[in-house]
């Protein structure tokens, strides 16, 4: 149980491109999806908190017209990349939680190359 | 002093031996423990999930939880190649506000 599925799970793109990152709870309601953004060899790094039918709580930093989070049902969130740039570039990965108090589930990422 | 500090390593151990993983942290409120482990170009996998301190065990993966000394470990016995991954703990309060250690890397050679 608790399976997430993150879709495309490799794109390259040109610069100034938007990409679009599907993010589905396969068998389980997420009321709450979490994105995050991946360096090489380095931790996880927050992005935004998305709940079901409102507005994305973006961290301090992520800026929210680059991110643009939707989670218009409680089993689909997703993040677009607006004309992305090669500093972009970046591992995404999204994960979601059954609550309350339950652990999240990740999907597998989304690896997002920019030329 | 970060929130949660976890040695990043490498670790690298001989197949077969008992690999002990720790995270410390500073936050007395948290409540719930986890360890992921995450393969190359993976997203995390969830291994094991506590609440408040005591011992787990899943096989050959054991979590301990210390509240009093803010400590957590993840053992595994038998330590096998396909071990060999990053593995982080994470922890909350309430089942909110998560935190990540920053994750330590592990090699099991054959």
């Amino acid at each position: 149980g608790a399976v997430v599925s993150q879709h495309p799970s490799w794109v390259i793109c040109k610069s100034g491109t938007s990409v679009k990152i599907e993010c589905r709870s396969l068998d389980f309601q997420a009321t709450t999806m979490f994105w995050y953004r991946q360096f090489p060899k380095q931790s996880l790094m927050l992005m935004a908190t998305s709940n079901e039918g409102s507005k994305a709580t973006y961290e301090q930093g992520v800026e929210k017209d680059k991110f643009l989070i939707n989670h218009a049902s409680l089993t689909l969130s997703t993040l677009t990349v607006t004309s992305a740039h090669p500093e972009d570039s970046s591992f995404y990965i999204c994960s979601a939680r059954v609550p309350p108090r339950q652990p999240q589930h990740f999907g597998d990422g989304t690896r997002l190359s920019i030329l | 002093q970060k929130e949660v500090e976890q040695d990043p390593g490498p670790l690298s151990v001989p197949e077969g031996a008992i690999v002990s993983l720790n995270c410390t942290y500073s936050n007395s409120a948290f409540q719930y423990f986890m360890w992921y482990r995450q393969y190359s170009r993976k997203g995390p996998e969830l291994l094991m999930y506590t609440y408040s301190s005591g011992n787990k065990e899943d096989g050959r993966f054991t979590a301990q939880v210390d509240k009093s000394s803010k400590y957590i470990s993840l053992f595994i016995r038998d330590s096998q190649p396909s071990d060999s991954a990053t593995y982080l703990c994470a922890m909350s309060v309430r089942g909110q506000n998560f935190v990540f250690g920053p994750g330590t890397r592990l090699s099991v050679l054959p």
